[in-house]
Parts: C-alpha cells; sequence; structure tokens
C-alpha cells in the first residue's frame, strides 16, 4: 500500500472554527490533491499542489485554503468551518498529474454542527 | 468541457450474474481513462486503466475497454462475487490535467 496517511480521521467541530487537515506522505510522490466527497456528487477537488509551496486552486475551492511546505505534507484549512463543509475530505498523491494512477488515503470525515 | 457520465445506481445483483457498469465521457485531446474502487469505510483505489484508443484494462477479472467512437469506457465482469459489492468509479484525465470523475455507481451484490 502507498505510503499516505491523514489525520484526524473524524472531526466534529463547531461552526466558525478553524479546522486543518492533514496528508502526510511517505512516497515523494510530486502531485498532492485534496478531495471532498459528498452523495450524488463523487469526488471534487478543492486544491491541489504541483511542488513544494506551488498550489492550485480546483473546482470547488471556495472557503478552503491549503499549504505545502514539505514535499510529504499537503494541509487543508477551513478557516471558518460551515455546515456545507460537512463532508468526507481524501488526500491523493500520483507522480504524474493523472497519467498514472493516484493513490488515497482512508479519508476524513469532517461534521460542521 | 471534459466530463463523465456514469449509470446511476445503485446497481443490485445476485452472486454469478454479469456485470456492466456504463461509464461515457467528453474530453479534449487523448485522455487516459480509469476506473476506481472505493470499498465501506476505505479510500478510493485504482481497479484498472487504459491510456489509448482500443486498449483494454482489466484487474480482479474485470474488464474495460476505451472505445473512442463512442467514447465510452465501461466495466464488466463475468461473474460477481459479494466480495465486489462496493462503489466504482469512471474517471479520465485530459492531456495535462487532473483527474475528472464519474459520480459514482454503488454496486450490491446479494448472496
Amino acid at each position: 500500500d502507498a505510503g499516505i496517511t491523514q489525520s484526524p480521521r473524524h472531526k466534529v467541530t463547531e461552526t466558525g472554527t478553524p479546522v486543518t487537515l492533514r496528508c502526510h506522505q511517505t512516497e515523494n510522490h510530486r502531485y498532492m490533491y485534496w478531495y471532498r466527497q459528498d452523495p450524488g456528487h463523487g469526488l471534487r477537488l478543492i486544491h491541489y499542489s504541483y511542488g513544494v509551496k506551488d498550489t492550485d486552486k480546483g473546482e470547488v475551492s471556495d472557503g478552503y485554503s491549503v499549504s505545502r511546505s514539505k514535499t510529504e505534507d499537503f494541509l487543508l484549512t477551513l478557516e471558518s468551518a460551515t455546515s456545507s463543509q460537512t463532508s468526507v475530505y481524501f488526500c491523493a498523491i500520483s507522480d504524474s498529474q493523472g497519467r498514472t494512477e493516484a493513490f488515497f488515503g482512508q479519508g476524513t470525515r469532517l461534521t460542521v454542527v | 468541457g471534459n466530463s463523465v457520465t456514469q449509470m446511476e445506481g445503485p446497481v443490485t445483483l445476485s452472486e454469478e450474474a454479469f456485470l456492466t457498469i456504463n461509464c461515457t465521457y467528453t474530453a479534449t485531446g487523448y485522455p487516459s481513462l480509469f476506473w476506481y474502487v472505493q470499498y465501506p469505510g476505505e479510500g478510493l483505489q485504482l481497479l484498472l486503466k487504459a491510456t489509448k484508443a482500443d486498449d483494454k484494462g482489466s484487474n480482479k477479472g474485470f474488464e474495460a475497454t476505451y472505445r473512442k467512437e463512442t467514447t465510452s469506457f465501461h466495466l464488466e465482469k463475468g461473474s460477481v462475487q459479494v466480495s465486489d459489492s462496493a462503489v466504482y468509479f469512471c474517471a479520465l484525465t485530459p492531456s495535462n490535467y487532473q483527474l475528472i470523475w464519474g459520480a459514482g455507481t454503488k454496486l450490491i451484490i446479494k448472496p
């Protein structure tokens, strides 16, 4: 299995609080992604990174920010959580932009109350 | 634009039945096509892929053929098992871009 770890695995937070999710990889892959998964929507890309300090927005980036200060870590931050951000969040890694297999973490279930 | 359309689920079959999950796409250029599977409580994992027209991807008894003329990449398996119960995602990557995902199809196999 690819070395990719998400933390925490579950979190309940209150509306308006900041939340940071962490993705850690041991594969030295260049590309890292954050997705959210919601019923009826499949996977939607939030942000992705193509190198240290190099990030870009996905299709649902509003309300989210990311940082990648090291190859192995990709952080997703909800600056002020809202109930619409209740979801399952997946981190993925790949060593090329889409042409090869993407490896996924186990997911983080976030509930905003 | 680029998009992937999968048949809606859930798809419910009896064990040993034949499976087809339809996937069609629109894309610019020459995309690679993928099927990913998600078992309950887990992340997604690659099931099979095809990188050019007429390629057939296969794994664990599943197959899919890249049909450029019909812009399709249907997933098939000749005899399903209860352990195949999962959510299946079709995806594509246009040239130099991230994965574009279908909405997923939940498969339920009854003994």
